[in-house]
């Protein structure tokens, strides 16, 4: 198994970046990664990291270090669409995914 | 559409009682999932399903059954219900283990156990 932990609460102004942090701890590690969440819809996939190094998407990035079983997701250029829970998943094996609680990021104007 | 199509959205249920959720999707994906979710825990994975005929248990798969008679099936079964069971539940599938293996979840069946 494994324990994935990210903050629980973040809020940020509309046209700023916030910075969300994953740490992870697996034994068998294939894959990281990031999904976003409204209130009462389900999880969509944002992100997938599987090698070291930065994946940029538009106004989203999403960095892995396998080493340090570290990841973060960058959202820039806030909207208040952003707001959303944030949930950080990693992959153990081909199939497994094991979620972390999720960051709620809040966008105020 | 393509895409999860989960039954009920929504169901109070009185405990004690038998309930299944029902999954289908219709992408062809080998693997299929059922999560929970609630506050502060986040998705917590049930069982889960590698291939038609194949089934495995996740995090908290106490109180819980699934099958997996072909491709585009996965029921949850509850066979009988506790109030530790209110939670919102998640079906979830991925192609194969070739591609990044994202999932795509269903809209969620909200339980209510009393």
């Amino acid at each position: 198994g494994q324990n994935i932990d990210q903050p629980t609460e973040m809020t940020a102004t509309e046209g700023a970046i916030v910075q969300i942090n994953c740490t992870y701890q697996t034994s068998g590690f294939n894959g990281l990664f990031w999904y976003q969440q409204h209130a009462g819809e389900a999880p969509t996939f944002l992100s997938y990291n599987v090698l070291d190094g930065l994946e940029e998407k538009g106004r989203f990035s999403s960095f892995l270090s396998r080493s340090k079983g570290y990841s973060y997701l960058l959202l820039k250029e806030l909207q208040m669409k952003d707001s959303a829970s944030y949930l950080c998943a990693v992959r153990e094996g081909d199939y497994k995914l094991s979620f972390g609680a999720g960051t709620t990021v809040t966008v105020r104007a | 559409i393509a895409g999860i199509t989960q039954a009920p959205t929504s169901q109070i249920l009185a405990a004690g009682r038998r309930m299944t959720l029902r999954c289908t999707q219709d992408m062809r994906h080998n693997a299929m999932y059922w999560y929970r979710q609630d506050l502060g825990l986040g998705l917590r994975l049930i069982h889960y399903s590698n291939t038609a005929g194949t089934t495995g248990k996740g995090e908290v798969p106490d109180g819980y059954s699934v099958s997996r008679a072909n491709t585009d099936d996965f029921p949850l079964t509850l066979a009988s219900a506790v109030p530790s069971q209110t939670s919102v539940y998640f079906c979830a599938s991925s192609a194969s283990a070739g591609d990044t293996g994202e999932l795509f979840f269903g809209e969620g069946s909200r339980l209510t156990v009393l």
